[in-house]
């Protein structure tokens, strides 16, 4: 089974630091994802990448930037952390193609991030 | 502007009843769809999809309807039992740019009563 493992479940920080959020996938997918998740408002994409090195903003990109150096890792930045990034983030990678396995999305646990 | 809609944020249903979870989608250029399940503190996981050429897939106790005419889908659970008691979000696949994207839902928060 493919895994995904987020290395933080729970970080407090404060306004204004910088917030490193890691995502590991041991199974070589191509594709790796981060959304966000708020009562209301579901699963957001906040960045997502195809390949090492390259990154696509999602829909709410504001405030993150990700990096992508090796295959099996996907960071998340936040480069100054506000309070309504408060937020569940979510990791999750895919293969790419067509094929069944092509379209599932496979997730971390999750990270629960509160900014005070 | 929220392309995939679950328009019941909370839905209760008796133990060994059906389950119907629904969700709307604004993009007919969706070509496939896909249900998680998400119980808290944990991460989704992934239930059942549909191709977007099909119309019905089933997998034991869950099935999925897609009507592209009314761009609408469905997930049914039967017998629905108190394990399935979780956030159901639907989940959509389109293109930007020629790379795929996946569009969640709000969730629907089921619960089944003993």
């Amino acid at each position: 089974d493919v895994k995904v493992t987020q290395s933080s479940r729970y970080l407090v920080k404060r306004t204004g630091e910088k917030v490193f959020l890691e995502c590991v996938q041991d199974m070589d997918h191509e594709n790796m994802f981060w959304y966000r998740q708020d009562p209301g408002l579901g699963l957001r994409l906040i960045y997502f990448s195809y390949d090492v090195k390259m990154k696509e903003k999602g829909d709410i990109p504001e405030g993150y930037s990700v990096s992508r150096e090796k295959k099996e890792r996907f960071s998340l930045i936040l480069e100054s952390a506000s309070t309504n990034q408060t937020s569940m983030y979510l990791c999750a990678s895919s293969v790419p193609g067509t094929g069944l396995r092509a379209n599932v999305l496979t997730f971390g646990a999750g990270s629960r991030l509160t900014v005070l | 502007d929220q392309q995939v809609k679950q328009n019941s944020p909370s839905l209760s249903v008796q133990e060994g009843r059906i389950s119907i979870l629904n969700c709307d989608y604004t993009n007919s250029m969706f070509d496939y769809f896909l249900w998680y399940k998400k119980y808290p503190a944990e991460g989704p996981t992934f239930l059942i999809s549909i191709s977007s050429i099909k119309d019905k897939n089933e997998d034991g106790r869950f099935t999925v309807f897609l009507n592209k005419s009314a761009k609408h889908l469905s997930l049914h659970i039967v017998p629905s039992q108190p394990g399935d008691s979780a956030v159901y979000f639907c989940a959509a696949r389109g293109t930007t740019s020629g790379t795929y994207k996946y569009i969640f839902g709000t969730g629907t928060r089921l619960k089944v009563l003993a």
